[in-house]
């Protein structure tokens, strides 16, 4: 396997469901993200694990709750969710640089499949 | 004020002319742009960086950086058919966490 890699593509869940999304990368990066990609709007950034710390968009309601057990996995746990949050869920990496050094290459994600995700 | 902004088109070109895709952003402070492809249910793909003032030229794409005026474009020459995707642009915003902040994306379509 290359690249990065989501599971399931595609999940259609009730609004009373548990499920996880899953995300694994191949590239040996140190940063991973979740984004939400709904119709006619910018993609969204929804977590970030950088460098074994964790940054996260305020907005986003506690219903997403996200894990990172290694550099490599990912992991988006969906608990009771509304119809509003069905949307493409793109799972990225990338390398980040360490300390203060500036890294302009830092920042190119490399993006899995995603998961399309439908909620009844 | 959108942190990047684009027009979401979209925007037709005949086949073999040059497409113009434009961005601006707000943060005067960055340093990283970005123009990913993304055709219709397939994930966003990097094809152009650039990080310094000017042209950078890959093939048949070019992006151009001014931080003065705050935006950077993306010109495609010799458009074909296979161009034809959503063009998103992406700027890196240094608040605390460095974060990737997309705009909205331009629908191309390239008419044969």
């Amino acid at each position: 396997e290359t690249g990065v890699t989501q599971t399931p593509r595609h999940l259609v869940m009730g609004m009373t469901n548990k499920k996880s999304l899953k995300c694994e990368q191949h590239l040996g990066h140190n940063a991973m993200y979740w984004y939400k990609q709904s119709a006619k709007k910018p993609l969204e950034l929804m977590f970030v694990y950088s460098l074994e710390e964790r940054v996260e968009n305020n907005s986003v309601p506690s219903r997403f709750s996200p894990e990172c057990p290694n550099s490599s996995h990912l992991f988006l746990h969906l608990h009771t969710l509304q119809p509003e949050d069905s949307a493409l869920y793109l799972c990225a990496s990338s390398q980040e640089g360490s300390g203060r050094a500036w890294n302009p290459a830092a920042g190119e994600l490399f993006f899995g499949e995603g998961s399309r995700l439908t909620v009844l | 004020q959108k942190e990047v902004e684009q027009n979401s088109g979209p925007l037709s070109v005949p086949e073999g002319a040059i497409a113009s895709l434009n961005c601006t952003y707000s943060d005067r402070v960055s340093q990283s742009f970005f123009w990913y492809r993304q055709y219709s249910g397939k994930s966003p793909e990097l094809i152009m960086s650039i990080y310094s003032n000017g042209d950078k030229e890959d093939g048949r794409f070019t992006v151009q950086l001014n931080k003065a005026s705050q935006y950077v474009s993306l010109l495609i020459r010799d458009s074909q058919p296979s161009d034809s995707a959503t063009y998103l642009c992406a700027v890196k915003i240094i608040q605390g966490a460095q974060k990737l902040v997309f705009g909205q994306g331009t629908r191309l379509t390239i008419n044969p």
